[in-house]
């Protein structure tokens, strides 16, 4: 199975900071990488998919960029309501079916 | 809508087996696939398997090969995914999401409500 690597697991921030979040992958999966953002007690809610492609109604501060191993979510000035966990997932989707793995996750705080 | 909801909250010993249900309204049921993700107290997302709502062909994370069985019936409209040899570990929330698909890309965008799973003597 693909293994997804988050890093860091933990990260403290204050609003209006950029952060970048890193997830790779074991073997290549092209762009098939999603980002998810969950809050407690909530699903997660997608934020971007095929890497770089921002779901509609998630705002323009979140991006994403990468292909093959190596990816990054990127959030250009922290707002209160994005201090969350961070999870990326591979669809690489030759065949189908391949599990569709998460990263272990990035909790991001207020410093 | 699209709407996707889980059975209640279940509480079982160790040894146990537990099947949640994933009720799926909205649009029709057989053109996507329904995964199970589980999450751990505190812990993170965890992928268990996948079923084909059209055919019932399913696939499972190496964790879960043997343990756990994955069902629908399409004439209510409904996944199940049955966990068998309970341990305290397994205690969880247990996720269905009804896959969607932006051409090759396939995303988890409409998932249930999560139903706890408690596995306690």
């Amino acid at each position: 199975d693909i293994q997804m690597t988050q890093s860091p697991s933990s990260l403290s921030a204050s609003v209006g900071d950029r952060v970048t979040i890193t997830c790779r992958a074991s073997q290549s999966i092209s762009n098939f990488l999603n980002w998810y953002q969950q809050k407690p007690g909530k699903a997660p809610n997608l934020l971007i998919y095929a890497a770089s492609s921002l779901q509609s109604g998630v705002p323009s501060r979140f991006s994403g960029s990468g292909s093959g191993t190596d990816f990054t979510l990127t959030i250009s000035s922290l707002q209160p309501e994005d201090f969350a966990t961070y999870y990326c997932q591979q669809n690489y989707n030759v065949p189908r079916t391949l599990p569709r793995t998460f990263g272990q996750g990035t909790k991001l705080e207020i410093k | 809508q699209v709407q996707v909801v889980q059975s209640g909250a279940e509480v079982k010993k160790p040894g146990a087996s537990v099947k949640v249900s994933c009720k799926a309204s909205g649009y029709n049921f057989i053109d996507y696939g329904i995964s199970w993700v589980r999450q751990a107290p505190g812990q993170g997302l965890e992928w268990m398997g996948w079923i084909s709502a059209y055919n019932g062909d399913t696939h499972f994370a190496q964790n879960f090969q043997g343990r756990v069985t994955l069902t629908r019936d399409t004439s209510t409209s409904t996944a199940y995914m049955e966990l068998r040899s309970l341990e305290p570990d397994d205690t969880a929330v247990y996720y269905c999401v009804r896959e969607a698909a932006y051409g090759d890309y396939i995303v988890f965008y409409y998932w249930g409500q999560g139903t706890l799973v408690t596995v306690s003597s």
